[in-house]
């Protein structure tokens, strides 16, 4: 699988929105992009994916470049409880047996401001 | 809907001691299912997978081993602590075919003294 590069940490002000950068370079055409979040003490959480068109859910939305080299995750109205851990995974397929793992680097620790 | 269960959420065992910790799945039939670890202030790490009822996959070698008696019960094990088996140990599950999309249950934080 790919690899990825986040930020350390960023800070954001409740209310605006939170951009989340990732580079994924060496991302191959198979590859997806996922993102996941874990708050302190919790276990991560799934937010979004996506191929090579952007994607959105009622969490968050997914803007992957057209080169498919990096891609931003946007939380379009960011709250406290947003304060976490996010993870840019990049992954071979929706299925491929034999190769289950998800490989979660440092991540970025986002923190929402009052 | 789905959800995931793991108990006991904290548990504090000394060194040379068993373990054994369960996670079970409600609302879908034949997950693949997942146990992970995190120590402190680092990454989560795969331990094990299965795909199926008996079938067990190993990412790591060490002194814990993973059993699934039922479709929907993953229960992680070892005969004898470690310190350095002290952590975050968290169970997801995922649909058959869409592995990257994990759901994680709540994680049980182990301390080995």
């Amino acid at each position: 699988d790919a690899k990825t590069t986040q930020p350390t940490s960023m800070d954001c002000a409740e209310g605006r929105a939170a951009n989340l950068p990732c580079n994924h370079s060496t991302i191959s055409g198979n590859e997806y992009v996922y993102w996941y979040r874990q708050i302190h003490s919790q276990g991560p959480q799934y937010i979004i994916h996506g191929l090579k068109n952007n994607e959105t859910n009622e969490m968050a939305s997914l803007i992957i470049t057209e080169d498919r080299k990096s891609s931003t995750l946007i939380l379009p109205h960011a709250t406290l409880r947003d304060t976490a851990v996010y993870y840019c995974i990049v992954r071979v397929g929706l299925s491929n047996f034999g190769n289950e793992k998800l490989t979660f680097g440092t991540g970025t620790r986002l923190t929402i401001i009052p | 809907s789905q959800t995931i269960h793991q108990w006991p959420a904290t548990l504090v065992q000394p060194v040379g001691s068993p373990l054994s910790l369960e996670c079970t799945v409600e609302g879908t039939s034949n997950p693949n299912l997942y146990w992970y670890r995190q120590a402190a202030g680092r990454g989560l790490q795969l331990l094990f997978y299965s795909v199926g009822i008996g079938q067990i996959s190993s990412e790591v070698p060490q002194n814990l081993s993973a059993s699934r008696p039922q479709d929907r019960q993953f229960i992680l094990s070892s005969k004898k602590l470690l310190l350095s088996d002290s952590g975050f140990y968290l169970c997801a599950w995922s649909l058959s075919g869409r592995e990257g999309t994990q759901y994680f249950g709540p994680g049980t934080r182990l301390t080995v003294l």
